[in-house]
């Protein structure tokens, strides 16, 4: 089964700042890695897919690169509405499985 | 618009069962896979299980092998989650997502497992 580790578990923040989190894999995926992004009580919200793709009405201060075992995902200039929890998610085999998440915080 | 909506949830006994509903509009639903994704109060996403476009390819997480069956009907547009054996760790919101990517997501449905 494939372990992913994400780094920093959490960080605080100000507006403004550029956040970066990083995904390890215990084994490569290539480039079959998703980026969601979940508020409290809410649902999951795709950001990226496929390593680096932007999901449609996802802003662009959003990015993702990495391919093989790791992973990052960037926020350019930090926005209010981006205080949330951040996962990666790995597709390239079964079980599937979920990083442990980066809560982003104001500070 | 892509809509996923989740129904069924409740609150059961342990070793009880329920059935989760997600019905799909917005996309043509009999090209994308779909999956079960859950998450216990205020811990992380969880996998569960996976069903094919098609319905002919399904996986499972470990924990619930032999006690959750995944299924779908196209028609419908519509996807399940028949649950039996619940035991309390099962207590969790259940969403469903299109795709492999995860592309959109339901609003969720609370499961809660009395013991």
């Amino acid at each position: 089964d494939i372990q992913m580790t994400q780094s920093p578990s959490s960080l605080s923040a100000s507006i403004g700042d550029r956040v970066t989190i990083t995904c390890r894999a215990s084994q490569g995926i290539r480039n079959s890695l998703a980026w969601f992004q979940q508020k409290p009580g809410k649902a999951p919200k795709s950001l990226i897919y496929a390593a680096s793709t932007l999901q449609r009405g996802v802003p662009s201060r959003f990015s993702g690169s990495g391919s093989g075992t790791e992973f990052t995902l960037t926020i350019t200039s930090l926005q209010p509405e981006d205080f949330a929890t951040y996962y990666c998610h790995p597709y390239s085999d079964f079980p599937r499985t979920f990083g442990p998440g980066t809560k982003v915080d104001i500070k | 618009e892509v809509q996923l909506v989740e129904s069924g949830g409740g609150l059961v006994q342990s070793g009880g069962s329920l059935r989760l509903s997600c019905v799909g509009s917005g996309f043509s639903f009999n090209d994308y896979s779909l999956t079960w994704v859950r998450q216990a109060p205020g811990k992380g996403l969880e996998w569960v299980s996976y069903i094919s476009s098609g319905g002919g390819t399904i996986y499972y997480r470990d924990s619930v092998k032999g006690r959750f069956t995944i299924s779908r009907d196209n028609a419908k547009r519509s996807m399940y989650l028949q649950m039996s054996s619940l035991r309390a760790d099962d207590t969790a919101v259940y969403y469903c997502a299109r795709g492999a990517e995860l592309l959109d997501w339901g609003q969720g449905t609370l499961v809660i497992v009395s013991s």
